[in-house]
């Protein structure tokens, strides 16, 4: 089946500091993964994703990796801000069963000055 | 564009009492999908249409929920009667059919039944 495994949260982390989220996929075929980012009160918005094998994906200073090998596309930030301060969901879109969504549980980040 | 709209944007009504949230969707996107978030079961899909088709309502949690699209630019989720463990907030999200494309969401309906 189709799963997508986040690293517990909240994190919490002092503005500079680098940042990691880890994400693990279980999928049938080869999917397209992505991680979204929620701020309070608002719905899920597109922080970058990836198609395809060792594809990286970026914005505004945030990356992660396709790794077919190990299944993963952790998100990375070399120095983060307040204003990341955030709910960031990792997904993956199946190309079997109907092209579904699937999201992990999301990670909290609270960054404090 | 104006991205996807939902209404309302908060809903408070009393147990027993039919709901109707509506969302319309990006000009040219032909999947829809209905969420629920809360904060003990996290994000759930509830249902998903595709080209105004229902394809997957196994999310559905039950009878009491039921879900519309009549047309490219509209969708509607109903709960009748609503219960206060029906309490969430209610995301619609709309996208190009095919892997490789993203969601976008809608702002949501923060529903509180009393």
């Amino acid at each position: 089946g189709n799963s997508v495994t986040q690293m517990e949260g909240p994190v919490t982390l002092s503005e500079e500091a680098f940042l990691t989220i880890n994400c693990t996929y279980t999928a049938t075929g080869y999917p397209s993964l992505f991680w979204y980012v929620q701020y309070p009160g608002e719905g899920l918005q597109l922080l970058l994703k990836a198609t395809k094998a060792d594809d990286k994906g970026s914005n505004k200073g945030f990356e992660a990796t396709y790794r077919k090998e190990t299944t993963s596309f952790h998100l990375e930030k070399g120095s983060v801000q307040v204003s990341d301060s955030a709910v960031y969901f990792c997904a993956l879109r199946a190309v079997y069963n109907f092209n579904k969504f699937y999201f992990g549980s999301g990670t909290k980040l609270n960054v404090k000055p | 564009d104006a991205g996807v709209i939902q209404s309302p944007r908060h809903e408070v009504t009393e147990m027993g009492q039919e709901v109707t949230l509506r969302c319309k969707p990006i000009s040219g996107h032909n999947s829809l999908f209905w969420y629920r978030q809360t904060m003990m079961r996290g994000l759930e899909l509830l249902i998903y249409f595709n080209n105004n088709v229902p394809i997957d309502d196994s999310g559905m949690p039950e009878d009491r929920f039921s879900a519309k699209m009549p047309n490219a630019s509209f969708s509607t989720l109903k709960i009748q009667p609503s219960e206060p463990r029906d309490s969430a907030v209610y995301f619609c999200a709309s996208s190009f059919p095919g892997q490789i494309y993203e969601q976008y969401f809608g702002p949501g309906t923060r529903l509180t039944v009393t």
